[in-house]
């Protein structure tokens, strides 16, 4: 088993473009999530899915998109990069629910200039 | 208030030294409580669950105090390889969790 996979490891962005991250697991859990963390603040809920075809929203959502057509992958878009989303995000699944233990990803180090 | 607080430290420890982390949270809603291990530039990885009784893996001890919110966890005979940062993660009183900022911990020879 893989786990869980994140691409691509590093990105620099400019301001005003997007760029979709890409996750995907191979554990078959039903519940997946993005998170993002920044220096001196814990990892923040963006979005999350309790299974194909469901996501919603978590802490801060504004500016990211997600879509879950597969139960293996659960894509983060970044419609119009901003230097706000520079941060280290981390994609994660679980069995069923969020107070499962959570699998998270290597990372994606986003840069936005 | 911060939902999640630790301190950040750092706790620079010798080897086979015992050392103590707190965490408070504040809503009274949680019902879900581990401790998540981090290495430098690495992902999270669960530690482990604790449970309203405590409860023990090897050299490690977590406790959860509902009554005054808080949420411990004591390692016993440091090695090297804990160095790391230990993260308090708790529910929101749903499937959401909230993740805690951190406790540094360095063990030195």
């Amino acid at each position: 088993n893989a786990g869980v996979t994140q691409t691509p490891k590093f990105q620099v962005l400019k301001t005003g473009q997007s760029m979709t991250l890409q996750c995907a697991q191979d554990m078959n859990h039903e519940y997946m999530s993005w998170y993002r963390q920044d220096p001196g603040m814990g990892l923040r809920l963006i979005h999350y899915s309790v299974g194909a075809g469901i996501t919603d929203q978590g802490e801060v959502p504004n500016g990211y998109n997600v879509s879950r057509s597969t139960t293996e992958d659960f894509p983060l878009r970044l419609l119009s990069a901003a230097p706000s989303q520079t941060s280290v995000y981390f994609c994660a699944s679980s069995y069923v629910s969020g107070r499962d233990e959570q699998f998270f990803g290597p990372g994606t180090r986003l840069t936005v200039l | 208030r911060k939902e999640v607080e630790q301190d950040p430290g750092p706790f620079n420890v010798p080897e086979g030294a015992t050392v103590a982390f707190n965490c408070t949270y504040s809503n009274s809603a949680s019902q879900s409580f581990f401790w998540y291990r981090q290495d430098c530039r690495k992902e999270p990885k669960l530690l482990m669950s604790v449970y309203s009784s405590g409860n023990e893996d090897g050299r490690f001890t977590a406790q959860l105090n509902r009554a005054s919110q808080y949420i411990s966890l004591l390692i016993r005979d440091s090695k090297l390889s804990d160095s790391a940062t230990y993260l308090c993660v708790v529910n929101d009183g749903t499937d959401k969790l909230i993740f805690g900022t951190g406790t540094r911990l360095q063990v030195f020879p």
